[in-house]
């Protein structure tokens, strides 16, 4: 267990539903990270937060998914009509901004979209 | 463009051998490279890192090697147990981490 918690662990959906993801990250980790993760594949990072500043958003991600921080602690990840290329499992991870490589990851929230 | 990827998909080793793990990446501007290791049904688990200024940095049996020169990123893994068969990514860092595909590691007893 790294301390970081996901849920809910596994959601499957009907294309054109809206899903929401949540992450509380490690108390004192002012990072938190969103990424992708699809079968035999590395993670693809989507986006992250320093304290509640969303500072990087990445440009393959679409407009249908947005995330959020608001206290600078839990996260939410939301997905907007779902499409079944959405389908993946979505991982975040928080560290320290002086922590450059050492994520702690969650265990990852697996979704699938019928 | 930024990229990083892995040589072989699958390498099986015979418990008690080394195993090394190779990672090609193109983005020299990374700050550090780091080795990550997943388990089935689980995230990814922090290894080791590396500075782009060193070329060398042993950890608890393992040891990344970097050469700058081929960008070109190595895990070795010294007297590999059953416990080290997973998945291995390497990963650039600069801000984000940018994984690789993977390599799976399979550990014959």
């Amino acid at each position: 267990d790294t301390g970081v918690s996901q849920d809910p662990r596994h959601k499957i959906t009907k294309r054109g539903q809206n899903v929401t993801f949540r992450c509380d990250p490690i108390s004192e980790h002012n990072r938190l990270y969103w990424y992708r993760q699809t079968l035999g594949q590395g993670p693809e990072f989507l986006t992250y937060f320093q304290n509640e500043a969303q500072l990087e958003k990445s440009r393959l991600l679409s407009d249908r998914f947005s995330a959020e921080r608001p206290k600078g602690s839990f996260s939410t990840l939301e997905i907007q009509r779902t499409e079944q290329g959405d389908s993946a499992m979505y991982l975040c991870a928080s560290s320290l901004d002086t922590a450059f490589g050492e994520l702690f990851f969650g265990e990852g929230s697996r979704l699938t979209v019928l | 463009g930024e990229s990083v990827g892995l040589h072989l998909p699958t390498l099986s080793v015979q418990e008690g051998d080394n195993s090394i793990i190779n990672c090609a990446y193109s983005n020299s501007a990374s700050d550090y490279f780091i080795w990550y290791k997943q388990e089935s049904g689980k995230g990814p688990q922090f290894i080791i890192d590396i500075r782009s200024n060193m070329d060398k940095r042993q950890g608890q049996r393992v040891t990344v090697l970097l050469n700058k020169t081929v960008k070109h990123l190595s895990l070795q893994i010294a007297a590999t147990q059953p416990g080290d068969s997973a998945v291995y990514f390497c990963a650039e860092s600069k801000d984000k981490l940018t994984f690789g595909g993977g390599t799976r590691v399979l550990v014959k007893p």
